[in-house]
């Protein structure tokens, strides 16, 4: 399959534990965000997004946590699966009235049987 | 379900060619995008279009040109194709607020320029 980074941190966890990926954003303004999930070869799928009215939010097996006042997003994925292996990234709407979306670099999930 | 299409999965073009990468999305969405991504440098947009006849140039639109004639498709065209082109191309296309927009992705064209 193709890489979507060659530098990309790595989170690796055992099937069946909880994953947890941390994203810093950049703005402070930014009120939108959004967690995509890259597998090789393919390209972002949306698993979640939040607006900064919330703390969290709850999907099928995933949570995001929005955390302001540091400026940071995590995404929790429970009961970690094989399909779950892939690259990770967050993106903010930077606050403005752009159609813009602010991309993170991205972290690799690997997930062991 | 959203669905945005893009015409090739892998394509390979020699230096100086006209190349061009079509998508298509079927969700009546006003907004359209197209990005390269690139190893260590992540998604940077290239160009994107608000309206059909509409086109705003992103953060790195030099050596390429789109077109969008039908709310439907947006064309991204490498005018004379170059090595450094060589990059995978993703488009997307969102609903058409400000802001608070998700961003739909196709499956990404490789496009290897030789």
């Amino acid at each position: 399959g193709e890489s979507v980074g060659l530098h990309l941190p790595t989170l690796s966890v055992q099937e069946g534990d909880n994953s947890i990926i941390n994203c810093a954003y950049s703005n402070s303004a930014s009120d939108y965000f959004i967690w995509y999930k890259q597998e090789s070869g393919k390209g972002p799928q949306f698993i979640i997004d939040i607006r900064s009215n919330m703390d969290k939010r709850q999907g099928q097996r995933v949570t995001v946590l929005l955390n302001k006042t540091v400026k940071h997003l995590s995404l929790q994925i429970a009961a970690t699966q094989p399909g779950d292996s892939a690259v990770y990234f967050c993106a903010e709407n930077n606050g403005d009235s752009s159609y813009k979306l602010i991309f993170g670099s991205g972290t690799r999930l690997l997930v062991r049987p | 379900d959203v669905k945005v299409t893009q015409s090739s999965r892998y394509l390979v073009k020699r230096t100086g060619e006209k190349v061009f990468l079509e998508c298509v999305q079927d969700m009546d969405h006003e907004n359209m995008f197209w990005y390269r991504q690139d190893p260590g440098l992540g998604l940077r947009l290239i160009y994107f279009s608000y309206d059909v006849k509409m086109k705003e140039k992103g953060d790195i639109p030099e050596g390429y040109s789109v077109s969008r004639e039908k709310k439907e498709r947006f064309s991204l065209i490498l005018e004379s194709a170059s090595t450094n082109q060589t990059s995978m191309y993703l488009c997307a296309s969102s609903l058409g607020g400000r802001g608070t927009d998700t961003q739909y992705f196709g499956p990404g064209t490789r496009l290897t320029v030789l």
